[in-house]
């Protein structure tokens, strides 16, 4: 069964440090998202991609967030500069439409900011 | 979107049926009712969604009032493997997004 994979599993880095977490959506999918998930809290929205360009963001996704789909298979979602509050599970999905269609989910990025 | 209501936490006995509710009263006429579960640790699990016909798949079966004010999740046979945070979510077709409320935890006992 296709699934959406992400990579690092884990990532720490310094506070002030640029990074990229990677995502491999479902193949046929159209639409992409990133969610986080502050440890113990609800999982938030951050921004959703489609047609190479964001198509709804949240509050959360400032100026020092980033998507990009450099090719045909990886999205990815960049930190210019870490803080400590952006420590979190980043969960990627995917989805083959827009509307009533489910949502597929990676298994996350665990990133932690010292 | 509709906010959406759900205990905290249940339980339920292994092999037993699970009835998870979930009341969004304000929903309206275009909003989905959507289910996906997370397993601790682990990226959100799709369950299932409808609109105003009770929907059944592999996973359980979602069952909607007549007046589409509140919902059930049936997990028809639980398992270990089933304790998970489950998510019942309202949104409309036109949205992106998904809006997380914090879900019922559910645990399955032996």
């Amino acid at each position: 069964e296709p699934e959406v994979t992400q990579t690092p599993s884990h990532q720490v880095t310094q506070m002030g440090q640029e990074v990229i977490l990677r995502c491999v959506p479902i193949s046929n999918h159209l639409y992409f998202y990133w969610y986080r998930q502050i440890l113990g809290q609800k999982v938030e929205f951050l921004v959703s991609f489609y047609n190479n360009e964001i198509s709804e963001k949240s509050e959360i996704f400032d100026d020092q967030f980033s998507v990009e789909r450099p090719d045909g298979s990886n999205f990815t979602l960049k930190i210019r500069s870490t803080k400590l509050e952006d420590s979190a599970m980043y969960f990627c999905a995917s989805s083959l439409r827009q509307g009533a269609y489910e949502q597929y989910f990676g298994p996350g990025t665990r990133l932690t900011v010292t | 979107d509709a906010k959406t209501t759900q205990p905290p936490s249940m339980d339920c006995a292994e092999g037993r049926a699970a009835n998870l509710p979930c009341n969004h009263s304000t929903i309206s006429g275009n909003e989905y009712v959507y289910w996906y579960r997370q397993i601790h640790s682990q990226g959100p699990q799709y369950i299932i969604h409808g609109l105003k016909n009770n929907e059944t798949n592999e996973m359980a079966s979602l069952i909607i009032t007549e007046d589409r004010k509140s919902s059930t999740l049936i997990l028809p046979h639980a398992t270990l493997r089933d304790t998970a945070v489950y998510y019942c979510i309202v949104r409309t077709d036109s949205n992106y997004q998904l809006i997380w409320g914090a879900g019922t935890k559910l645990i399955i006992k032996p």
